[in-house]
Formats: C-alpha cells, sequence, structure tokens
C-alpha cells in the first residue's frame, strides 16, 4: 500500500518555539505537498516540493518554511510558532504531473500551539 | 485557477444511488475534473477523474458534461462509509502546476442508515 506518514498525529508546542512536521513517503514520488486545513478554510497549500531541494511557495507561505534534503521526506518548519499557526496540518505526495494520477495524503498532523 | 460550486450538503440513505454535482464553468480545454473525499478525522482521499468521457471505477462514476462546464460523481449505491466531504477539483495537467490540487469547500455528504 502507498503510505505517506506524518510523524504525529497530534502536537502540542509553546508560542515562539521551532517546530518540525516531518512527513515521508514510501512511493518514490517527485511531487510533495504541506497543506493546512481550518474550519471555514477548508485546505490551502503552504508549500510544495516538485524534486529534492526544490520548493515553491503555495497560498500561504508566511511563517513557514520547508526543507527536502532526500527525495523520500519533506519537513515544514515553524520558525517562531505562534497560535494562528493552530491547525490541522497535511502532507501530501504525488508522482509528476504530466502522468495527472492521484496524490496520497497522509493522516494529518494536529498541532495546538499554547 | 479554475473556480468551482458544489452544494454545501446533501443527505442519502444507505443503499441509495447519491449524484454530487460541481459546477466549474471557468475550466480550460486542457483541465482535468479530479475528485476527492476526505473522509472524519483523516486526510483526502482519491475518487476518481476525467478530462471528457464519462469514467467508472470500483469506487464510483464520472459523468462529465457535453461543455465540461459542470460534472457530476455518481456513488451507486451509498454505504455508510461514503459518509465524507466530497471535493471537486479542476487539475491542471500542464504548465507549471506540478500537480497542485486546489480545494474548495466541497459537499458534506451525510448517509442514514
Amino acid at each position: 500500500d502507498v503510505k505517506v506518514t506524518q510523524s504525529s498525529r497530534y502536537l502540542v508546542k509553546r508560542t515562539g518555539e521551532k517546530v518540525f512536521l516531518e512527513c515521508v513517503q514510501d512511493m518514490d514520488h517527485e511531487n510533495m505537498f504541506w497543506y493546512r486545513q481550518d474550519p471555514g478554510l477548508g485546505l490551502r497549500l503552504i508549500y510544495f516540493s516538485y524534486d529534492v531541494k526544490m520548493k515553491e511557495k503555495g497560498d500561504i507561505p508566511e511563517g513557514y518554511s520547508v526543507s527536502r534534503e532526500k527525495k523520500e521526506r519533506f519537513s515544514l518548519i515553524l520558525e517562531s510558532a505562534s497560535t494562528n499557526q493552530t491547525s490541522m496540518y497535511l502532507c501530501a505526495s504525488s508522482p509528476p504531473w504530466v502522468m495527472n494520477t492521484e496524490a496520497f495524503f497522509g493522516q494529518g498532523t494536529r498541532l495546538t500551539v499554547v | 485557477d479554475a473556480k468551482t460550486t458544489q452544494p454545501n450538503s446533501m443527505e442519502s440513505n444507505e443503499e441509495e444511488p447519491v449524484h454530487l454535482p460541481c459546477n466549474h464553468s471557468t475550466i480550460s480545454g486542457t483541465d482535468y475534473i479530479h475528485w476527492y473525499r476526505q473522509l472524519p478525522s483523516q486526510g483526502p482521499e482519491y475518487v476518481i477523474h476525467g478530462l471528457t468521457s464519462n469514467v467508472n471505477n470500483r469506487m464510483a462514476s464520472l459523468a462529465i458534461a457535453e461543455d465540461r462546464k459542470s460534472s457530476t460523481l455518481i456513488l451507486h449505491r451509498a454505504t455508510l462509509r461514503d459518509a465524507a466531504v466530497y471535493y471537486c477539483i479542476p487539475y491542471n495537467a500542464g504548465g507549471t502546476s506540478y500537480g497542485k490540487l486546489t480545494f474548495g469547500q466541497g459537499t458534506i455528504l451525510t448517509v442514514h442508515p
């Protein structure tokens, strides 16, 4: 089975902390994505990566950075966590867009910043 | 990006067919129509996609209007496990989209026993 695994299901962090959310996929996919999901706002794209060491901003990149040192791993970094970053974070991976095929999502990490 | 319009919510009874509509009147000629669903407390999962022709797979059928301005996801016999939020997503299979998915608000499907 295809698997996109997020390192934590639930996370509680303090304001100002540096937070790392890790995502690993086992399908050798080129593309990886980070979304956040909030009630009333739906899923919004934060950052994505189409290759190792490549990254592109999504729709809401402010306050976040990402790292992709290996093909299977895509990390989302909150440099200084704030309460407005309390959210559900979802990672996804997919083959190159030319294959026009499905994306696979992880189970999500519910982050609470206090 | 093409905009989509879906009903906020729909209800069905178990074992009955469900037709979930989506309006995407601004879709471009190269955009595919992808459908995902999100079960409670889970990440979204792929359901089906198509370009012009109707499509079937083990999960559902996709009927695409001739003018491509709308589509309908058909669940032939709803089960309780089909209760989810369903998203209709125009998918740009070209340019610099890199396979990004832009989610709208989706349709909350409730299935009654």
